[in-house]
């Protein structure tokens, strides 16, 4: 199963709403997560089980969808989300190629 | 405080061996599938391998099936990852990673070891 996320890069500013997009190449369900990756560390989880927000992530991360497409929204960016984003489906663990987001 | 160190990484010439290890604290070690994943220079991140918690079974990325090698002692919290015939292409940042909930083999993973560099080269 592929993983393609779009775009590959996005500018922003601080406080817009920024929207991610994962879709696999077949149906899994629910069965997909979200992380988030700084240079030069591990990477964190955001979402599992597409919608479920990870314990200790703050409320303006999102997700959503099911099947196929799924999207990962930050409702208002601030200056620490700048980073790579990452969707994983877990049916056979793959990951997406990453959008870089970056300050505008 | 959950917590996963990894060790072992180095440099190793091409057709080398490498072994590394992922020591575990602060959660019940053996209730958790643990995985590898990698992260080359500037790439993204590719799973490696992964391991249930009692050690029966175990699962590989294409790339390294029939290479690589996944296990883990209970008894020790730690888990390992024996890497032979290495190749160019295996350069890459090593992590070790928990799954979300005990008991799934195939899960999100909600902590990560900061991650041991491996690099092949003659």
């Amino acid at each position: 199963i592929q993983l393609t996320q779009s775009p590959s890069s996005l500018s922003a500013s601080v406080g817009d709403r920024v929207t991610i997009t994962c879709r696999a190449s077949q149906g899994i369900s629910s069965y997909l997560a979200w992380y988030q990756q700084k240079p030069g560390k591990a990477p964190k989880l955001l979402i599992y089980a597409a919608s479920t927000l990870q314990s200790g992530v703050p409320s303006r991360f999102s997700g959503s969808g099911s099947g196929t497409d799924f999207t990962l929204t930050i409702s208002s960016l601030q200056p620490e989300d700048f980073a790579t984003y990452y969707c994983q489906q877990l049916t056979a663990v793959t990951f997406g190629g990453g959008t870089k987001v970056e300050i505008k | 405080e959950v917590q996963l160190l990894e060790s072992g990484g180095g440099l190793v010439q091409p057709g080398g061996s490498l072994r590394l290890s992922c020591a575990a604290s602060g959660f019940t070690f053996s209730s958790y599938a643990m995985s590898w994943v990698r992260q080359a220079p500037g790439k993204g991140l590719e799973w490696v391998s992964a391991i249930s918690g009692s050690g029966g079974s175990t699962y590989y990325a294409d790339s390294v099936k029939g290479r690589f090698t996944i296990s883990r002692d209970n008894s020790k919290n730690t888990l390992y990852l024996q890497m032979n015939s290495l190749r160019a292409e295996d350069t890459a940042v090593y992590y070790c990673a928990k799954s979300l909930k005990p008991w799934e083999l195939l899960d999100a993973f909600d902590i990560w070891g900061q991650g041991t560099m491996v690099t092949v080269s003659s």
